[in-house]
């Protein structure tokens, strides 16, 4: 099993400032690698698919880069609906999808 | 608009079973692969099972195989899970997600439907 550890568990800023956000592979899962965005009470929307790409509808101020086993998000400059937790997903090892445990990025 | 509705949720004892549906609309179905993924309550995020668009292939999570089926209809739009020996560890809200191919990312979710494995 790929095991995915983020870090950190929680991250407080405010708005306007930047986020980064990393997830670690226990393997290399190549750009195999998503990120998801979880408010609470809301099921989780896809925000960065392959590392890099940023899906349907997802604000420029996202972004994710890295490759292998070490990987970040950046969101450029915090908006207030943009706290939530923060889950990265690999599909390298498909079937066995697996999920990080999780960043809250909570207003500091 | 891409819809994904579960339902079947409930309280159910320790070694019974239960079956999740999820109606879905909006895309055509019968093009997709679909999953099962669940979050126990202020936990994170697991998945627990896929089928292909044909209902040909089915995968499960090591903590559900043995346990658990996923089957589709596709003359219904409709995705399963049926939850056999049930344990207090499979308590979670279940999600319905669409994977965005064959084999890929889940690019759209339900609201889920949660389950409570407890005596």
């Amino acid at each position: 099993e790929i095991v995915l550890t983020q870090s950190p568990a929680t991250l407080s800023l405010s708005p306007g400032e930047r986020a980064t956000l990393s997830c670690r592979a226990s393997q290399s899962v190549s750009s195999y690698l998503a990120w998801y965005q979880q408010k609470p009470g809301q099921a989780p929307r896809l925000l960065i698919y392959d590392a890099s790409n940023r899906a349907t509808g997802i604000p420029a101020r996202f972004s994710g880069s890295g490759s292998g086993t070490d990987f970040t998000l950046t969101i450029s400059s915090l908006e207030p609906e943009d706290f939530a937790v923060y889950y990265c997903q690999q599909r390298s090892n498909w079937p066995l999808y697996t999920f990080g445990q999780g960043t809250k990025l909570e207003i500091k | 608009e891409v819809q994904l509705v579960e339902s079947g949720g409930v309280v159910v004892q320790p070694g019974g079973s239960l079956r999740l549906s999820c109606a879905a609309s909006g895309f055509t179905f019968d093009d997709y692969t679909m999953h099962w993924v669940r979050q126990a309550p202020g936990k994170g995020l697991e998945w627990v099972s896929l089928i292909s668009w044909d209902g040909g292939s089915t995968y499960y999570a090591d903590s559900v195989k043995g346990r658990f089926t996923i089957s589709r209809d596709n003359s219904k739009n409709s995705l399963y899970l049926q939850m056999n020996s049930l344990r207090t560890e499979d308590t979670a809200l279940y999600y319905c997600a669409k994977d965005k191919g064959k084999g890929d990312y889940f690019d759209y979710w339900g609201q889920g439907t949660l389950v409570t494995v407890s005596s």
